[in-house]
């Protein structure tokens, strides 16, 4: 499988970011994947946003959830982010990841080429 | 939350040499869930090592990582010029995973 992320490059202050993975391969209903968003600020380290299991289950990072919402589309070949309320801070290249039961609980095997997304006015 | 520290930050070494990362949970990893990811300039992350010791598919065998509970080592036994780049470790042993902040091998 392959994962693509697409969505606007910009985004004003306080408004919405949205973002969607396409998977070449495969759907997101699988029980054996778990889809996940990543983000990486220029020059910094990585952040596990949250996921979407093949059953539907979500999980999001404390530090983000009141601000962020993960689904599924009904297509089956998508899964989507959306942050809300964005400041500069959420600047950052944001990755699609599948986490892979098959190598334990889920270590992220596949990842989008990411989608470099900048908050600004 | 986990917190993951990687250590060292930086690590300066030749081609050839042997490199040891250090990533140290601040609770155990029960499970021992616990992966290694290489990224480069430019690119996505890699997975290089997941559940502590097993190496990816495609994965040469220089790499190799080790541990248990709170303490977790990734060692690349002898630095091809391709292995400089940034390493990160993460713990998936439950629902809120976490990174470290990464240990950067540079070219000395």
């Amino acid at each position: 499988v392959q994962l693509q992320e697409s969505g606007p490059g910009v985004v004003k202050p306080s408004q919405t970011l949205s973002l969607t993975c396409t998977l070449s391969g495969g759907t997101i209903t699988s029980v054996t994947y778990y889809w996940s968003w990543v983000r990486q600020p220029a020059g910094q380290g990585l952040e596990w946003i949250g996921h979407i299991s093949g059953t539907g289950r979500i999980n999001y990072n404390p530090s983000l959830e009141s601000r962020v919402t993960i689904s599924g589309d009904t297509s089956k070949r998508h899964f989507s982010l959306k942050l809300t309320s964005v400041t500069a801070a959420d600047t950052a290249v944001y990755y699609c990841v599948r986490g892979n039961y098959v190598l334990g609980r889920g270590a992220f095997d596949v990842w989008g080429q990411g989608a470099m997304v900048t908050v600004s006015s | 939350e986990i917190v993951l520290t990687q250590s060292p930050g930086t690590l300066s070494l030749s081609p050839g040499d042997r490199a040891t990362l250090s990533c140290r949970a601040s609770q155990s990893l029960t499970s021992g869930f616990l992966a290694w990811y290489q990224q480069k300039p430019g690119q996505s992350p890699r997975l290089l090592i997941y559940g502590a010791s097993s190496r990816a598919t495609g994965i040469p065998d220089r790499f190799s990582g080790s541990g248990s509970g709170t303490d977790f080592t990734l060692t690349i036994s002898r630095l091809e010029p391709e292995d400089f780049a940034v390493y990160y470790c993460q713990q998936y042993d439950n629902s809120v995973k976490t990174f470290g902040q990464g240990t950067k091998v540079e070219i000395k």
